[in-house]
Formats: structure tokens, sequence, C-alpha cells
């Protein structure tokens, strides 16, 4: 079964510098990994989709992600940091192997941008 | 176009007592979820349809029945409430995926659930 693991609750980043959320996964055969955002009081929105090609995608509102399948990672990455990026940050995979279109989420990172 | 859409936007219901989530999407997508969210849990699927008339339970399906009624509406059921079904609820649509096909997933606003 697929699954996914973000390793830190919450990350906290100042204005201007970089961040990167971390994501790991397992899946049998080879996955579909997403991100998604969720700002208080609302439901996720749509970052970036990692399908096949290029490991570094790029997404909404300035974020990039770069697959390694050696590492078996996901990481969401922005090179300067603004505070309205602070939300709490979603990695979700499909296993390509499974029929199904079922997607499986992490527990989430919050993200706080320090002025 | 409001895309997904969910009602109740609040409930309070008592342990025992049954009540239905509607969902209804108008992006003509074949696939919609259900999720439930809980702090320190993040986003744990419920049941999903690909299809119009299929349903496929998925991490935590005990106590919800789904009925994907056509394809627009997706609604989860709570037959008997247990105070672990406090939550906020999800729902959300996609284009069909499976094989090598797959679409990211457009949420709803989210129904938060209290059970007492």
């Amino acid at each position: 079964a697929q699954s996914v693991a973000q390793p830190e609750d919450q990350v906290n980043v100042a204005e201007g510098n970089p961040l990167t959320v971390k994501c790991t996964y397992s899946v049998s055969g080879n996955p579909y990994l997403f991100w998604y955002v969720q700002y208080p009081n609302r439901g996720l929105q749509f970052l970036l989709k990692y399908i096949t090609g290029d490991n570094l995608v790029k997404g909404s509102y300035g974020f990039e992600a770069e697959f390694n399948k050696s590492q078996t990672s996901f990481h969401l990455k922005k090179p300067s940091a603004l505070v309205s990026d602070s939300a709490l940050y979603f990695c979700a995979v499909r296993d390509i192997g499974n029929r199904d279109d079922k997607i499986i989420f992490g527990k989430g990172t919050r993200l706080h941008i320090l002025p | 176009n409001a895309g997904v859409t969910q009602t109740p936007k609040f409930q309070v219901l008592k342990t025992g007592q049954s009540m239905t989530l509607q969902c209804a999407q108008d992006m003509n997508h074949n696939s919609m979820y259900w999720y439930r969210q809980d702090p320190g849990m993040g986003l744990r699927l419920i049941y999903y349809s690909a299809s119009e008339g299929t349903t496929d339970k998925g991490e935590v399906p005990n106590g919800y029945n789904v009925s994907r009624l056509n394809k627009r509406e997706f609604s989860l059921r709570l037959e008997s409430a247990a105070p672990s079904q406090t939550s906020v609820y999800f729902c959300a649509s996609s284009e069909r995926g499976g094989g090598t096909l797959t679409y990211e997933q457009y949420f709803g606003p989210g129904t938060r659930l209290t059970v007492t």
C-alpha cells in the first residue's frame, strides 16, 4: 500500500529566506506525487504535481519540488519565502501500479514565515 | 462555475444520531472522494468513487456509507454518529485517473462536524 511521510510538523523560516518542506513516500510501483496548500478554514488547493519527465517541477506561487527516486523524496521548495506562504502543506501520492485512482495524503506540515 | 460545494458547513450531532453530508461538483469530473481531517493525522481517505455507480473503501471507512447519486453528487452518511467521528470532512473531485493517467483534485470548503 502507498504511504506518505512528512517528517516535520512545523517549519519556521524568516521572510526572504529559502524554504524546504520535506516529503518521502513509499509505493510498490512508480509514484505520482502532489503538493497541496491549505489556508485557515479553507479546503486544499493544488500547487504542483510530478508525473514523469524532469525531476524539478514548477508550480503555483513560485513553488517548486524536486523528485528524487533513489531517496524516495519529493521536497517542496521556494527560493524566497513570503509571509503569505504561511499555511498548512500536504504531500500526496498515488501508486501508478494501482488500477484505481486512490490518492493518499501525508499528515501535513505547518509552515510559518516570520516577518 | 462553483467548483465543489458541500453542505452543511457546520453540524452538531448527539451520539447515535444519523446524518448525510452532501457534496456536488460542476466540473464534469468522474472521480470523487471523501476525506476526514484531524489534528496531527492529516487527511485520511474514507471512500472514493471512480465513476457513477461505483464506490470503493479508503483508509478509514468504518462507520460511514456513501452514495454516488449521479455524476455530480457524492454523499457521505453517518448512520450512528460517535464522538470519534468529530472531524472536518472534505469532499474532492478530479478527472478520472487510473493506469498512467492521474489528475489533481479540487476540494470543497469542508464540513465541520461535532459529535457530543
